[in-house]
């Protein structure tokens, strides 16, 4: 059964810690992506990544960090930095980064900072 | 800078109805446009694709359209049904990043 899985479903962090937020694929898809979604404002790009140890920063990458070690993993960290990381965090891939190609999108990890 | 932009933000409809969602964008310059469904706290389901080449794509009782020239999108959805009350969102797909650049959605209701 493809798709994509993200965790935890609900996340709570502490103000000044770092939280890392998971997010795997078995659709053997070369891009992968983070997207922030806030009431009102829509989704918004965090980062993406075209193939294993290559990211690159979308439009708001400030106090977010990410790794890609693996092909089917794009784990997410929310540092200290980041003023105000509340938010429905959404994971996304796709073939690769040709623009023709279908974007498939995870369940979510809702973060609330305590 | 493309902008996405989707009108009404919320509808109400009897169930039976056929009703149309719009979609804007302000760059025709796209490779495609998703509709996704979007179901109160939980991820985005990709509903049909269109390329920038495609005028229509079909799937089931949804019907979206793509006109490019004047930047516009339509999903219509015949005989509306109580399932499928949830937040439409429209994306474009520009650049060779990859990125999506969404509308902030349209949530519906389909009353029984």
């Amino acid at each position: 059964d493809g798709g994509i899985t993200q965790s935890p479903k609900y996340l709570f962090r502490k103000e000044g810690q770092n939280v890392t937020l998971s997010c795997e694929q078995n659709l053997n898809h070369d891009a992968m992506y983070w997207y922030r979604q806030d009431p009102g404002q829509g989704l918004r790009l965090i980062y993406y990544s075209q193939i294993v140890n290559d990211f690159q920063k979308g439009d708001i990458a400030e106090g977010y960090s990410v790794s890609r070690e693996k092909k089917e993993s794009f784990p997410l960290t929310v540092t200290s930095a980041q003023k105000n990381p509340t938010a429905f965090y959404l994971c996304a891939s796709s073939i690769d980064l040709k623009g023709r190609n279908e974007q498939f999108f995870g369940p979510g990890t809702r973060l609330t900072v305590l | 800078k493309q902008e996405v932009t989707q009108i009404p933000a919320a509808l109400s409809v009897p169930e039976g109805e056929n009703l149309v969602l719009n979609c804007s964008f302000t760059d025709s310059a796209i490779y495609n446009l998703q509709w996704f469904r979007q179901d109160p706290g939980k991820g985005l389901t990709s509903l049909l694709l269109i390329q920038s080449s495609q005028r229509e794509q079909t799937s089931g009782r949804l019907n979206a359209s793509l006109d490019k020239s004047s930047g516009r999108s339509t999903l219509y959805i015949a005989a509306s049904q109580p399932g499928d009350s949830a937040t439409y969102l429209c994306a474009v797909r520009s650049g060779n990043t990859g990125k999506l650049i969404f509308g902030q959605g349209t949530t519906l209701q389909v009353k029984p």
